[in-house]
């Protein structure tokens, strides 16, 4: 699977927007880029993907480089509950050997402060 | 709530003992997957089942042993236990397993694993 790359941490304040960068120099025209988020004491939960063009839903947005070698993602008004362990993951759209499966890297340790 | 369970929510055993872990996947879903997180390794994927038979690999020990029944329920088995398999054991399961670019992993609340 090829590598992404994220800050160990970041900090925010509650009803501040939060940009969580990842970059995947190393992507492949087939690479889809998921995001999952890890709350205290809970196993990983999905929050957003995307392939060349941005990304919105309910929980936050994706922003992806022309050149797809970096991401963004987006939470627009960071609250409490936001925070949480961000893992940024490649996967082929096409499944190939790794079928179903996601490989976590670090991840990124968001804080929020009140 | 993501829809799948772990039981037991917490295991304390000791070293030599050997512990199963039981998975029931979200209503439909054909794969099954189980993890392991560990303070200085992170979330490491140990293997995925497929409509019973075993889809793919990870970094699972020969004394780690897994299946997935008729009922698309999953038991992980972790025998000869040492300290170092202390640790929280996630189940996860998608509709699939086929790792379509849509296809979400939903994750249990885990299991933690303490051997004493």
């Amino acid at each position: 699977d090829a590598k992404t790359t994220q800050p160990n941490s970041m900090e925010s304040n509650e009803e501040e927007p939060v940009h969580l960068p990842c970059n995947h120099s190393t992507i492949s025209g087939t690479d889809y880029i998921h995001w999952y988020r890890q709350l205290p004491s809970q196993g990983p939960e999905y929050v957003i993907h995307g392939l060349t063009s941005n990304v919105n839903n309910r929980m936050a947005s994706l922003a992806i480089a022309e050149d797809r070698k970096s991401s963004t993602l987006i939470l627009h008004r960071a609250t409490l509950r936001d925070a949480a362990v961000y893992y940024c993951i490649l996967r082929d759209r096409a499944g190939g050997t790794s079928y179903g499966k996601l490989t976590f890297g670090q991840g990124t340790i968001l804080t929020v402060h009140p | 709530d993501s829809g799948v369970t772990q039981t037991p929510k917490h295991l304390i055993t000791a070293t030599g003992q050997r512990v199963t872990l039981r998975c029931s996947p979200r209503s439909g879903d054909l794969s099954v997957y189980w993890y392991q997180q560990s303070l200085d390794q992170g979330l490491q994927f140990l293997i995925q089942y497929y409509n019973g038979e075993e889809r793919a690999k990870g970094n699972i020990l020969e004394r780690f042993s897994a299946q997935q029944f008729p009922d698309l329920h999953s038991e992980l088995n972790l025998s000869s236990l040492e300290l170092g398999d202390s640790a929280l054991y996630f189940c996860a399961s998608s509709p699939s397993g086929k790792g379509g670019p849509g296809e979400k992993l939903f994750f249990g609340s885990g299991t933690q694993l303490s051997v004493l």
